[in-house]
Formats: C-alpha cells, sequence, structure tokens
C-alpha cells in the first residue's frame, strides 16, 4: 500500500529565510503528487500538483516543488517567507484504489510552520 | 457561495444525540468526500460518492451515516457517537474519481462530543 511520509513535525524559520518541507512516499509506480496548505479553522488548499514531465513544479503563492524518483521525494520550497506562511503543510499521493476505478489521495501528517518576524 | 461550504462550522453534541453535517459545492462536480481530521493523525478518508453513488465506506462505524441526494450536496448523519469522534471533518469536491483530479476542500466542522 501507498504511504508519505512528512519528517518534519514542526518547522520554524525567520520572515525571508529560504523553507524547505520534506516528503517521501512509498509506491510503486509513479504517483500523482500533491501539495495542500490548511491555515488556521481553514480547509486544505492546493499548492502545487505533480502528473509527469518537468520535474521541478511551480505553485501558487511562490511556492515550488521537485520530485525526485530516485529518492521517491517530492520536497516544497519557497526562497523567501513571509508571515502568511505560517500553516500546517499536507504531502498528498494520488493513486487508483486497488481493484477499483476511482482514486485516492493519501497524506502525510503533515508539517506545522511557524514564521518569526 | 463559492467553493465548497460546510455547515455548521462547530458543532457541540452529547453521545445520545442525533445531528447531521451538510455539505454543498458550487463547483459542478461529480465526485465528494469526507474526511476526519483528528489532532496528530493523517487525514482519514472516510466515504466517497461519485454521481450521488457510494463508491467507498472506509470501515467507518454505523454511527456514522452520509446521504448523497444530488451532486452538489453531501450530508453526514451522526447518531450515538463516541468523545474519540470528536475532530474536524472535511468535506471535499472532485471533477471526477481519477487520482489525478484535484480535490476542493471546505472549510470543515468541528466537531465536539460530550
Amino acid at each position: 500500500a501507498q504511504s508519505v511520509t512528512q519528517p518534519d513535525i514542526h518547522i520554524t524559520v525567520s520572515e525571508g529565510a529560504s523553507l524547505e518541507l520534506r516528503c517521501n512516499y512509498s509506491y510503486g509506480a509513479t504517483p500523482y503528487l500533491f501539495w495542500y496548505v490548511q491555515s488556521p479553522g481553514q480547509g486544505l488548499q492546493l499548492l502545487l500538483k505533480y502528473f509527469s514531465g518537468d520535474t521541478l513544479v511551480q505553485g501558487i503563492k511562490g511556492f515550488e516543488a521537485e520530485f525526485k524518483r530516485s529518492q521517491s521525494s517530492f520536497n516544497l520550497r519557497k526562497p523567501s517567507v513571509h508571515w502568511s506562511d505560517a500553516a500546517e503543510y499536507f504531502c498528498a499521493v494520488g493513486v487508483r484504489a486497488g481493484g477499483t476505478s476511482y482514486g485516492k489521495l493519501t497524506f502525510g501528517q503533515g508539517t506545522i510552520l511557524t514564521v518569526h518576524p | 457561495e463559492t467553493g465548497v461550504t460546510q455547515t455548521p462550522r462547530h458543532l457541540v453534541m452529547g453521545m445520545t444525540n442525533k445531528k447531521s453535517l451538510k455539505c454543498e459545492q458550487h463547483l459542478g462536480h461529480n465526485a465528494m468526500y469526507w474526511y476526519k481530521q483528528s489532532a496528530k493523525k493523517p487525514l482519514e478518508l472516510m466515504f466517497v460518492y461519485s454521481l450521488e453513488e457510494r463508491v467507498e465506506n472506509n470501515s467507518v462505524p454505523s454511527r456514522f451515516s452520509p446521504e448523497c441526494p444530488n451532486s452538489s450536496h453531501l450530508f453526514l448523519h451522526l447518531h450515538t457517537l463516541q468523545p474519540e469522534d470528536s475532530a474536524l471533518y472535511l468535506c471535499a469536491s472532485s471533477p471526477g474519481l481519477a487520482p489525478y483530479n484535484e480535490q476542493f476542500f471546505g472549510p470543515g466542522t468541528r466537531l465536539t462530543v460530550l
């Protein structure tokens, strides 16, 4: 079965510093990969997604992520963090559910980002 | 209203109460989902509906009963819940069921079971 690991439960950075959030997945084939962000009291919003092609994908709010097949990773990056980026970030893998015709998302446990002024 | 809306945003109920959560999507999508988000646990998929037909019941206890009267509305009926059912319940929708489809999430209902 597929799985997603986000090794860092909580990360703290200073405003203006660079950011990298780690995500590793386990799946037998090339998965569909997603990063979502959740602000307090809100639902999840899609930041970016990878399906195929260029392994570096650009998303909203200045985020990007790089798919590395050899490392089974899909790390999220931002060159300069803003205070408004403080939120919880979720990596997810989209796969076809076994024996069915539909897909399902498997989420990591999330990384909470705190931004110091 | 745009996107995915959920009501109520907060709900406190006793273990013997019956209540319902409502989700509405204004995106013209065909698939809708219920997730449970508990502290320190990954999001758990509960139910999946496609064109009003349930396609997944992810080993959810029968005290949770979903209903999808049309492709725009999804309900979660709750009865005789347990304190461990306290969580954020998220509704989502997507254009279809393919694994590459982005899911659009509502703001959630914060449920507390006393």
